[in-house]
């Protein structure tokens, strides 16, 4: 199975730079994906893992280190529309089906 | 426009009382899902389907059914409703090839069981 944690909430300021963290303890691993979603809507998706190392798209920032079973979503220029829930799943190795999510992190972003 | 749909949107019942949420998506995407979501725990996989006919347990299986009777669809269904299903559903789906990775989302449906 999969055990993934991540902060509750965090709350920034327009303009500013926020560090989301994950941290996952597997069976097996093939992946990380982050999701964003809007409250009352759908999660929609933002980046994906599988290597080491540091995948950039825009503002939007995602690092993976397998070996610690750690990843990060990186959200530069806050936006107020970044104001969102966050979320981090893990894909199985045994099972390309299979997602895991985290909880989600809830991020607040303040004028 | 490539989507993923899902009826109804909200829907109030009672303990008991049989019902289906319906998913289409329009993409030919082999790959489908069922997730629900409640506070606290994140999304949390009930369901899915490899392909037509081919499905499997997720994580929280019980209570639920499904069916992949074509590619398009794939509903879920409650037998019996119990108010611990009270929950926020999403369906999903994606192409199903080795190297895809994003998943689209249907609308969700929100089930209230009381």
């Amino acid at each position: 199975g999969q055990n993934i944690d991540q902060p509750t909430e965090m709350t920034a300021t327009e303009g500013a730079i926020v560090q989301i963290n994950c941290t996952y303890q597997t069976s097996g691993f093939n992946g990380l994906f982050w999701y964003q979603q809007h409250a009352g809507e759908a999660p929609t998706f933002l980046s994906y893992n599988v290597l080491d190392g540091l995948e950039e798209k825009g503002r939007f920032s995602s690092f993976l280190s397998r070996s610690k079973g750690y990843s990060y979503l990186l959200l530069k220029e806050l936006q107020m529309k970044d104001s969102a829930s966050y979320l981090c799943a893990v894909r199985d190795r045994g099972n390309d089906y299979k997602l895991s999510f985290g909880a989600g992190t809830t991020v607040t972003v303040r004028a | 426009e490539a989507q993923v749909t899902q009826n109804p949107r909200y829907l109030i019942t009672v303990t008991g009382k049989k019902l289906t949420v319906t998913c289409s998506q329009n993409m030919n995407h082999e790959y489908m899902s069922w997730y629900r979501q409640d506070p606290g725990l994140g999304l949390r996989q009930i369901y899915y389907s490899m392909n037509v006919e081919v499905t499997d347990k997720g994580d929280v299986p019980e209570g639920y059914k499904v069916s992949r009777k074509e590619k398009r669809n794939f509903p879920l269904i409650l037998e019996s409703p119990s108010p611990n299903q009270t929950s926020l559903y999403f369906c999903a789906s994606n192409d199903g090839t080795p190297n895809s990775y994003e998943q689209y989302f249907g609308p969700g449906t929100r089930l209230t069981v009381t």
